[in-house]
């Protein structure tokens, strides 16, 4: 049974080129989580989509980030013409479909962003 | 979603039970508590949560006051693969797929 798994772990932009992150959620699970972890400090919410439909991204910057959940394929989040600020680790999470009440998240490996 | 206070950090005998205190002492009834721990350069990983009850799982044990003001996370038995960041998150039901990972407790697990 495969976690969630990012792609690729590790990635080098330089400023001003897009980053693609990718990210397969856990087998049955409907619900992607994108958080962002900024050197030394604790993770921060980004976006939480579904298939095909964005449910909250009060998270994200207003420009250049945007996410999507297509209904076949993973998950992406890019990251257009970044900037050094942009460097840090970014974690998908999925659950199940929410049936009420509370609920764990499973978070993948990370991707890790280097802009130089 | 209310503000949960914990140790920065905290030192533990392998083999001995690791008690792990959060305060949250302006949670609201329909805010649970999950517990998270990330180990160095790993996603966090889900240990367990509660809303009024103690818990108990495979990995450990979640103990609430009756106030609800604080709990407890109990690592029966550490060893040193529970060295990492601990993390107490309060979140209400309505949003709580919307974790906020504070600094957490820096638990180290000695020989």
């Amino acid at each position: 049974n495969a976690g969630v798994m990012q792609n690729p772990r590790h990635l080098v932009r330089r400023r001003g080129q897009e980053a693609r992150l990718r990210c397969s959620p856990m087998k049955g699970h409907s619900h992607v989580y994108w958080y962002r972890q900024l050197p030394e400090e604790g993770l921060k919410f980004m976006v939480y989509l579904q298939k095909e439909n964005i449910i909250d991204e009060s998270g994200m910057p207003k420009e250049r980030f945007s996410a999507e959940f297509p209904k076949e394929g993973p998950s992406i989040l890019r990251i257009q013409q970044v900037v050094r600020g942009d460097s840090a680790a970014y974690f998908c999470a999925s659950s199940p479909a929410r049936t009420g009440g509370s609920y764990e998240q499973y978070f993948g490996p990370g991707t890790r962003l280097t802009v130089t | 979603d209310a503000k949960t206070t914990q140790p920065p950090s905290m030192d533990c005998a392998e083999g001995r039970a690791a008690n792990l205190p959060c305060n949250h002492s302006t949670i609201s009834g329909n805010e649970y508590v999950y517990w998270y721990r990330q180990i160095h350069s790993q996603g966090p990983q889900y240990i367990i949560h509660g809303l009024k009850n103690n818990e108990t799982n495979e990995m450990a044990s979640l103990i609430i006051t009756e106030d609800r003001k604080s709990s407890t996370l109990i690592l029966p038995h550490a060893t040193l693969r529970d060295t990492a960041v601990y993390y107490c998150i309060a979140a209400a039901i309505s949003n709580d797929y919307k974790l906020s990972f504070g600094a957490g407790t820096t638990v180290t697990v000695r020989a």
